[in-house]
Formats: C-alpha cells, sequence, structure tokens
C-alpha cells in the first residue's frame, strides 16, 4: 500500500513558491518521508528526505508535521523547469520505495 | 546526471523473446534497484542487490531474474518476453542498504514488445 496521498495535480505561477502536501497518516516512527519528481519519462530525481525536523537543501525545503502525520515539500522559486510529478514516499518494509501517483505540478509563466 | 548509467536507452523486441538490461551504480555506491513504469502500474519496486547479493524482492516475475557482479554493476533479465512487460526499466543505486540513503535513479530502458 501506497501510505501516502498527494493531489493529483497542482498549479503554481513561475517565480511564486509551490508548496506539495503529503499526508502519511500510519507513518511509523522510524521511517523516513522522502520526496522524488520525475520530468516526462526520466529517472525520478532525489530532491529531499527527513524524519522528524524540518529540512532545506539546495533545491527544496521539507516541512514534517510535529505528530509526523503530514508534510510539505516547499519549492521556493518555481520555474518552468520544475513542472514534473512528485512523489512523496514514506519508506518502508526495508528500502523499498512505493511511488505511488504523485502530483502533477504544473508551473505557468 | 545521476551517475547511474543504464543500457541500452531502447530495446525493441518480439513476444517470446529474451533480453538483458545493463546497470552502471554510482562509484561508491554497493545497492542496486530495479523499477518497472508501465503506464498502468507506475514505478513498482522488483528487486534490491547490495554487494553481490539479493537483498529484497518485490513483484518481480519469475520470468525475470537479476544479479549484481563484483564490480557492482547488475543486469537484469527478462526472458518469454510479452506484450504487457513492454515498460520502462529503471535502475537505481545507493551507498547502504539503510533507510536513511537516497537512491539515485539511472534515465531508464525503453523496453517494446510487438
Amino acid at each position: 500500500d501506497a501510505k501516502t496521498t498527494q493531489p493529483p495535480s497542482m498549479d503554481c505561477a513561475e517565480g511564486r513558491a509551490a508548496n506539495l502536501p503529503c499526508n502519511h497518516s500510519t507513518i511509523s516512527g522510524n521511517e523516513y518521508v522522502y520526496w522524488y519528481r520525475q520530468i516526462h519519462s526520466q529517472g525520478p530525481q532525489y530532491i529531499i528526505h527527513g524524519l522528524k525536523n524540518n529540512e532545506t537543501n539546495e533545491m527544496a525545503s521539507l516541512i514534517i508535521t510535529e505528530d509526523r502525520k503530514s508534510s510539505t515539500l516547499i519549492l521556493p522559486h518555481a520555474t518552468l523547469r520544475d513542472t514534473a510529478v512528485y512523489y512523496c514516499i514514506v519508506l518502508y518494509n526495508f528500502n523499498k520505495f512505493y511511488f505511488g501517483s504523485g502530483t502533477k505540478l504544473n508551473v505557468k509563466p | 546526471d545521476s551517475g547511474v548509467t543504464q543500457t541500452p536507452k531502447h530495446l525493441i523486441t518480439a513476444t517470446g523473446q529474451r533480453v538483458t538490461l545493463r546497470c552502471s551504480p554510482r562509484s561508491g555506491d554497493l545497492s542496486v534497484y530495479w523499477y518497472q513504469q508501465s503506464l498502468d502500474q507506475g514505478l513498482q519496486f522488483l528487486i534490491q542487490y547490495y554487494n553481490g547479493e539479493e537483498r529484497a524482492k518485490g513483484n518481480i516475475l519469475e520470468r525475470f531474474s537479476a544479479q549484481q557482479f563484483p564490480d557492482l554493476h547488475s543486469e537484469l533479465n527478462l526472458s518469454s518476453l510479452e506484450l504487457g512487460d513492454s515498460a520502462l526499466y529503471f535502475c537505481a543505486s545507493s551507498v547502504g542498504q539503510g533507510d536513511n540513503q537516497p537512491q539515485h535513479f539511472g534515465d531508464g530502458t525503453r523496453l517494446s514488445i510487438l
């Protein structure tokens, strides 16, 4: 099972922040939340991951709620090249990723 | 560029045939993972190898097999091919096998069965 719920699609204006939500209400205490994206049919690209604390890298920020039942991926200044399918993944059963359907982010000029 | 290399990029063959897909992981990575992405199934985990040994299995068919060689490259063998095997096949690698280590994906092999 996916263990995550994401909206099927979202729109974002170029230059604005894109906030992508993910619900993972059945997450266990030691399960990580990962975010990947896939542009067209290219290989999925790793974005960021976290366990409990908020994380930030050069691509994005990850905000995890205190109860860990949901998270938000933030792309601070979306560009047209950020148009992709974004996958929120809870790592389960020892390193088996389940990608689910993801959120199609459309960045518009 | 993720550093994971997959060959060939495209493969066209017929039903009943056998093919081999190849993956070279990033330098230093010991784990290799195989995934299948078809239009109606999304990205599905097939199998994982760590330092030459099978570590985890997903929804891999018995007609499919994989191995990881001493130089850490991996091959996915698909036999008795069916039309439904047409898909993108991705390889990923990671440093180890822990939960705190992201997988990095190659650009995939597109397999078309005619």
